[in-house]
């Protein structure tokens, strides 16, 4: 099932500078997307979300940027902070259609490591 | 600030017996998941639960798991007879209303032996 992809298994960055993280899916009934940062041996943490009637949601130092077109999305972390090094995840639901009850649907993740 | 709980952290048990995980979701919410992550992989859907019934439910939820909300606040997944690939984390999630976040437990790290 290769329907939300992180084709990045790592970024590294410096603290202080933007991380970019990318996430691609091709199911387009896909609607609604949220980003979750997990730790080792802890549960996802909710970060941001997106519907597909938006292009952009920004919340603090992140912001989410939707491409529908290209299906393509992306979270920008900015300034990047040492404790932000974490996996990243991006999930995908669709929600329009009166059949989704909110399934999630994940990426593989990211692994971002913020050098100090 | 409220939070999805899960117990045990971690359950090991042998083969083909029969285990219980145990979430209690945030209280106002309305819907109710598990998920489950093997090592290395992806995090997976296993089922959906609203209005006291399975709303949906993954190729890998067969007839060997079953979910419950006994109580009002307790929401449990059980495994009738644990295979070795049942080995995995297990993320119970809640939700308020959809389309929203959903909020995810700790996880019971699942060991079958």
């Amino acid at each position: 099932d290769q329907q939300v992809k992180q084709n990045s298994p790592s970024l590294s960055v410096q603290e202080g500078r933007i991380s970019i993280l990318n996430c691609d899916y091709t199911n387009s009934m896909f609607d609604y997307f949220l980003w979750y940062k997990k730790y080792p041996a802890e549960g996802p943490t909710f970060l941001i979300s997106i519907s597909s009637i938006k292009d952009k949601n920004e919340d603090g130092r992140f912001t989410v940027f939707l491409n529908k077109s290209a299906k393509h999305l992306s979270l920008h972390i900015v300034p990047s902070q040492p404790g932000d090094s974490a996996v990243y995840f991006c999930a995908a639901s669709a929600v329009r259609g009166g059949t989704s009850y909110g399934k999630l649907t994940f990426g593989q993740g990211t692994i971002l490591t913020v050098h100090p | 600030e409220p939070e999805v709980t899960q117990t045990p952290s971690h359950q090991v048990t042998q083969m083909g017996q029969e285990v219980i995980l145990r979430c209690v979701p945030i209280s106002n919410h309305l819907y109710f998941y598990w998920y489950r992550q093997i090592l290395g992989q992806k995090v997976e859907f296993l089922v959906s639960f609203y209005n006291n019934e399975i709303s949906e439910k993954s190729e890998i939820f067969d007839d060997q798991f079953s979910v419950e909300r006994p109580d009002g606040s307790n929401f449990t997944l059980k495994i009738r007879s644990t295979k070795l690939e049942d080995s995995a984390m297990y993320f119970c999630a809640s939700m308020w209303q959809t389309p929203y976040e959903q909020y995810f437990g700790p996880g019971t790290r699942l060991t079958v032996t």
